[in-house]
């Protein structure tokens, strides 16, 4: 399984963008690229999943260099309901099958006013 | 749809105690999954189904048993509960017939407490 290195924490203010970035050397040629929210108390909540180049939805933009050996959420004007902590997660998309989901530490986001 | 339920919300153990966290899904998938959140850690993976009658063990599978009856629900079995275990309890499922890919829907958690 891929490991996967992110900042600890990070700080922002609204209306920033803020970009985090994960380290992921090992990623194997049938692992996806997933990033997930989580609020206190809460479950963690799916954002933005990625093979490569460039994925966008509604919430987040995601980047992945050609080499796939780390990638960028791009969170655009952030707002205090931003703080949360987010994880990147690499792992197999296998129909039918399933595997092994293993959350990273994460990187704790605050956005101050 | 309810998506993932977690029964129950809260619970105190003593030490040695056994019991079983519930977790239902509604969305038909077969991947379930159930992670536990240490304070101020991130999520660890403790045992997973890919179906019905199919279970497997995560990173932190010790003093846990799980089963996979029915494609609906994954209860998951604390044999005898130690302090190491005082947690939050997370379950979760994904689809992984469709095209779901690694999205993993979670349930509002248990809080255990072993004293």
């Amino acid at each position: 399984l891929a490991k996967t290195t992110q900042p600890i924490s990070m700080d922002s203010y609204e209306g920033q963008e803020v970009n985090i970035t994960c380290s992921h050397n090992n990623i194997a040629t049938n692992d996806y690229i997933t990033w997930y929210q989580q609020f206190p108390s809460q479950g963690p909540r799916f954002i933005i999943q990625g093979y490569k180049t460039k994925v966008t939805n509604e919430v987040a933009s995601l980047f992945i260099p050609a080499d796939r050996k780390s990638s960028t959420l791009s969170l655009p004007r952030v707002s205090l309901s931003d703080t949360a902590v987010y994880y990147c997660l690499v792992g197999q998309v296998i129909y039918n099958q399933g595997g092994k989901l293993i959350f990273g530490q994460g990187t704790e986001l605050s956005v101050k006013p | 749809n309810a998506g993932v339920t977690q029964t129950p919300k809260f619970q105190v153990l003593k030490t040695g105690q056994s019991m079983t966290l519930q977790c239902a899904q509604d969305m038909n998938h077969e991947y379930m999954s159930w992670y536990r959140q240490d304070p101020g850690m991130g999520l660890r993976l403790i045992h997973y189904s890919v179906g019905a009658g199919i279970t497997d063990q995560g990173e932190v599978p010790n003093g846990y048993n799980v089963s996979r009856s029915t494609t609906e629900d994954f209860p998951l079995r604390l044999l005898s509960a130690a302090p190491s275990q005082t947690s939050v309890y997370f379950c979760a499922s994904r689809d992984t017939t469709s095209g779901g890919g690694n999205e993993q829907f979670f349930g509002p958690g248990t809080r255990l407490t072993v004293l």
